[in-house]
């Protein structure tokens, strides 16, 4: 398999609570990218990091953070959850070459917001 | 107009058919191109990467086509193990990385 790793695999919240999911790159690698798949769409790009900083964001509000620690594993929190935050959420590891990085995916996390 | 458009199918075709999945991107500067697979329940696999030049694994054949803008996805000789969703993928690349998905086209292949 990839080598990447999330938990939890499954998750229950209800409106209004926070939620870490956590994520740990494939040996080797240093960028983390994070996305959002719902139910029968392709997943959205929710942003990257490289070297511990944010290296690119999509259309998610700020209440979607994240951190990258100095092993290279990351996380993704959200704040204040709707119930249109259900889906999967996936973590993707690479390696940053400057350019035309392969990304490797892992199980994910299916989080229901109730 | 979305970053990147496929069509969802599904695409239904018998054992040993030859498949082609199409899709377009909007952004002319997007740098790298993919496939990915993804099975139900799953997170997306790398199925292969696309190159100006096309390239070939097997029975699939990826092309990129920079002026219209699109790439392409050919499976021949379909399996029942090829029945899946088809991701395609564009990378914009630069200082500030994004990745674009489709929303995935559905291949089924029947006995």
């Amino acid at each position: 398999e990839t080598g990447v790793t999330q938990s939890p695999t499954h998750l229950i919240k209800t409106r209004g609570q926070q939620v870490t999911l956590r994520c740990s790159s494939q040996s080797g690698h240093n960028t983390v990218s994070w996305y959002q798949q719902a139910l029968g769409q392709g997943p959205q790009f929710i942003f990257q990091y490289y070297r511990e900083e944010e290296n690119g964001r999509g259309n998610f509000p700020p209440r979607f953070s994240g951190l990258q620690f100095p092993n290279y594993s990351s996380e993704l929190n959200v704040n204040a959850l709707e119930l249109d935050d259900s889906a999967l959420y996936l973590c993707a590891s690479s390696l940053r070459r400057g350019g035309g990085e392969t990304q490797y995916f892992g199980p994910g996390t299916r989080l229901l917001v109730l | 107009r979305k970053e990147v458009e496929q069509d969802p199918g599904p695409f239904n075709v018998p054992e040993g058919a030859t498949v082609a999945f199409n899709c377009t991107y909007s952004n002319s500067a997007s740098q790298s191109f993919f496939w990915y697979r993804q099975d139900c329940r799953k997170e997306p696999k790398l199925l292969m990467s696309v190159y100006s030049s096309g390239n070939e694994d097997g029975r699939f054949t990826a092309q990129l086509n920079r002026a219209s803008q699109y790439i392409s996805l050919l499976i021949r000789d379909s399996k029942l193990s090829d029945s899946a969703t088809y991701l395609c993928v564009v990378n914009k690349g630069g200082n500030f990385n994004k990745f674009y998905f489709g929303s995935g086209t559905k291949l089924n292949v029947k006995p």
